[in-house]
C-alpha cells in the first residue's frame, strides 16, 4: 500500500485556472507538508499542518490554500495560476511535529500554458 | 539561517567506483542530518539520518558520518551500481525551533556500466 499518495501525478492547465492538488497518507501521522521543486530540483518547503493546524506557512503567495479536511488529507488549492506555479509538488508527512523523519509522495508535476 | 551546501553535479562514475557527494551545513544548535534520494520520476526517499554529533548514518551501502567539528554530512559509498543513479539531497531539521527540512540544491549521480 502506498504511504503517502497524491493525485493527479500529472497536470497541465493554462494561465488564469484554478487547480486542487490531493495528498492522503495512511501511516497515521500528525503533520503533513507541501514543498515545491523547480525546474532547478530545488526543494522548498511550502505548508506544514499538525493536526489539522497550520504550522508552517513559507511566504507563499495568497492564491496557494492548503486545507486539511482531517490528519490523513492535505490538499493544495491553487487560483489564478501562473507561469511560474509550473513546478513538481511533492507532499509528504512525519509522525509529529519536530525532528522526525518526513514520508514523500510521488509528486505532482504541475505544467501551466 | 539554517541552510545547506551540497557539491553541485552533476557526478558521472564508473560502475564500482567510490562516491564522495559533500555535503556541509549552517544551523544553530543541533540539527538533525538527513540524506535523501530521488530516483528519476519519482519522489524523494530517506536514504539515511543522523541526528547527533559522530552518529553514522547507513542504508543500501551508502553511509555518511555528522561531523560537528567540520558541520559535514558527506555520502559515501565503496561501489557504485547503475541502479544508483538519481539525484541525492542533503537536508537538516532543526530542532526546537522552525521545524522545517531545509534542502541542498541535490546533486545529480550518473553510474555508467
Amino acid at each position: 500500500d502506498t504511504a503517502v499518495s497524491q493525485t493527479p501525478k500529472y497536470l497541465v492547465t493554462q494561465m488564469g485556472n484554478d487547480k486542487s492538488i490531493k495528498c492522503e497518507q495512511n501511516l497515521g501521522h500528525d503533520t503533513m507538508y507541501w514543498y515545491k521543486q523547480d525546474s532547478k530540483k530545488f526543494l522548498k518547503i511550502m505548508f506544514s499542518y499538525n493536526n489539522k493546524e497550520l504550522i508552517i506557512n513559507e511566504t507563499v503567495p495568497n492564491r496557494f490554500s492548503p486545507k486539511s479536511p482531517d490528519k490523513a488529507h492535505l490538499n493544495l488549492h491553487i487560483n489564478s495560476l501562473e507561469l511560474g506555479d509550473s513546478a513538481v509538488y511533492f507532499c509528504a508527512s512525519s509522525q509529529e511535529y519536530g525532528p522526525d523523519t518526513q514520508y514523500f509522495g510521488p509528486g505532482t508535476r504541475l505544467t501551466v500554458l | 539561517g539554517n541552510s545547506v551546501t551540497q557539491m553541485e553535479g552533476p557526478v558521472t562514475l564508473s560502475e564500482e567506483a567510490f562516491l564522495t557527494i559533500n555535503c556541509t551545513y549552517t544551523a544553530t544548535g543541533y540539527p538533525s542530518l538527513f540524506w535523501y534520494v530521488q530516483y528519476p520520476g519519482e519522489g524523494l526517499q530517506l536514504l539515511l539520518k543522523a541526528t547527533k554529533a559522530d552518529d553514522k548514518g547507513s542504508n543500501k551501502g551508502f553511509e555518511a558520518t555528522y561531523r560537528k567539528e567540520t558541520t559535514s554530512f558527506h555520502l559515501e559509498k565503496g561501489s557504485v551500481q547503475v541502479s544508483d543513479s538519481a539525484v541525492y539531497f542533503c537536508a537538516l531539521l532543526h530542532q526546537g525551533g522552525s521545524e522545517k527540512l531545509v534542502f541542498g540544491k541535490g546533486t545529480k549521480l550518473t553510474v555508467n556500466p
